[in-house]
């Protein structure tokens, strides 16, 4: 049953503290998504990956968030230094990035709450 | 003025109803369009694809496609407790660079 996994699920943290979320993708998908979901703004796309390389980064808040695929096997988003408003439910996604339109995979999410 | 309109509702229906579920959008360049499901705690799964204007019909569920409207339905035939979830509507102009609505949660009462 292949899934994207991320871990953890659940992070609170105090202002000014450095957080990781790490993803593993659907073993053999080479495109890997990270958004970000709050009530207020939805569902929002933070970077996007192909083939490890970055490819939009546009929507992540450059000065506090960074995200890598440091192999196939894993992607990671940080936030350093974290603020209350980074609160929110992080989620990655994976596809096969093939043909007309790539399909998006959703892992479980990682609830982040910032104090 | 967002890109993508959904009304969050809530949106309450008793069993065996017809469910209708709508989307606008103001990106002509929109192409792409997907209606996805969310279970609470859950993340995002797909659950119509529709590519430019049209229909598309997937057992109790069809997707449409208003591109002169800028307009996007689903309806849910028969409408069972286990529907009950947020659904959300997404679009694209480029393959990957989603735009999503708000979500519409749904109660299908038994």
């Amino acid at each position: 049953d292949a899934r994207v996994t991320q871990t953890p699920r659940h992070k609170v943290t105090e202002m000014g503290q450095e957080v990781t979320m790490r993803c593993q993708p659907i073993l053999g998908h080479n495109t890997v998504f990270w958004y970000r979901q709050t009530m207020m703004q939805g569902l929002e796309l933070l970077a996007y990956f192909r083939n490890r390389a970055p490819l939009d980064d546009s929507g992540m808040p450059k000065d506090r968030f960074s995200a890598e695929m440091p192999d196939a096997t894993l992607a990671t988003l940080k936030i350093q230094p974290s603020e209350p408003r980074d609160s929110a439910v992080y989620f990655c996604a994976s596809g096969l990035g093939q043909g007309a339109y790539n399909e998006q995979f959703f892992g479980p999410g990682t609830r982040l709450t910032v104090l | 003025q967002k890109e993508v309109e959904q009304d969050p509702g809530p949106l309450s229906v008793p069993e065996g109803a017809i469910v209708s579920l709508n989307c606008t959008y103001s990106n002509s360049a929109f192409q792409y369009f997907m209606w996805y499901r969310q279970y609470s705690r859950k993340g995002p799964e797909l659950l119509m694809y529709t590519y430019s204007s049209g229909n598309k019909e997937d057992g109790r569920f069809t997707a449409q496609v208003d591109k002169s409207s800028k307009y996007i339905s689903l309806f849910i035939r028969d409408s069972q407790p286990s529907d009950s979830a947020t659904y959300l509507c997404a679009m694209s102009a480029r393959v990957y660079d989603m735009r999503f609505g708000a979500g519409t949660r749904l109660t299908v009462k038994p």
